[in-house]
């Protein structure tokens, strides 16, 4: 079935650095991604939709500046959180829709970032 | 939001079936049900969906009612590795997935 590959699946960072997360698919193109973040013990809170070659969708209550999103290519998005503090520290998530598939959204494997 | 209704947790005896219901009072008539499942730490995995027809495949099926307001993941036998958080979420014409709080499996040897 289709993958989605995150990149790094883990990250420790110190407070005020920049962390960039890699979101590909590997063998369907995407015009189409999201991104969930996921707080311990809770379920995925969609962030944003990240659309192949325009301006990412925020949802209500999402900073845009602080999270920025680049989705340059049909099969991969960024996620840059931008001086990061700890309450940033999360499990952030992406995943792709593959529309020429059987309408199934595929999830990466998520990354974990650590901000002390 | 999509909203979907799931008790926060149920229990199975490994191999016996388990049903894992779900109410979407709100659905339109183009949502889609869409179920996940998800291990700790990891990504949500597909399991199955259907717009109003029940559906099977070979990890489960799906049992929609025929007002759609409610549906039912029915995973055959249970082993422990179905043991998860099960999603059930509605998709919208923008193909955005709303997650809710999900269904916690125990499975018991």
């Amino acid at each position: 079935g289709a993958v989605v590959s995150q990149h790094p699946s883990w990250v420790i960072c110190k407070s005020g650095t920049s962390v960039k997360i890699e979101c590909r698919s590997l063998d369907f193109q995407a015009t189409t991604m999201f991104w969930y973040r996921q707080f311990p013990k809770q379920s995925l809170m969609l962030m944003a939709t990240s659309n192949e070659g325009s301006k990412a969708t925020y949802e209500q209550g999402v900073e845009k500046d602080k999270f920025l999103i680049n989705h340059a290519s049909l099969t991969l998005s960024t996620l840059t959180v931008t001086s990061a503090h700890p309450e940033d520290s999360s499990f952030y998530i992406c995943s792709a829709w593959d529309r020429g598939g059987a309408g199934e959204l595929f999830f990466g494997e998520g990354s974990r970032l650590t901000v002390l | 939001d999509a909203k979907t209704t799931q008790p926060n947790s149920m229990e199975s005896n490994e191999e016996e079936p388990v049903h894992l219901p779900c109410n979407h009072s709100t659905i339109s008539g183009t949502d889609y049900i869409h179920w996940y499942r998800q291990l700790p730490s990891q990504g949500p995995e597909y399991v199955i969906h259907g717009l109003t027809s029940n559906v099977n495949n070979r990890m489960a099926s799906l049992a929609i009612a025929e007002d759609r307001k409610s549906s039912t993941l029915i995973l055959h036998r249970a082993t422990l590795r179905d043991a998860a958080v099960y999603y059930c979420i509605l998709r919208r014409a923008g193909n955005q997935f709303y997650f809710g709080t999900g269904t916690s499996l125990t499975v018991i040897p």
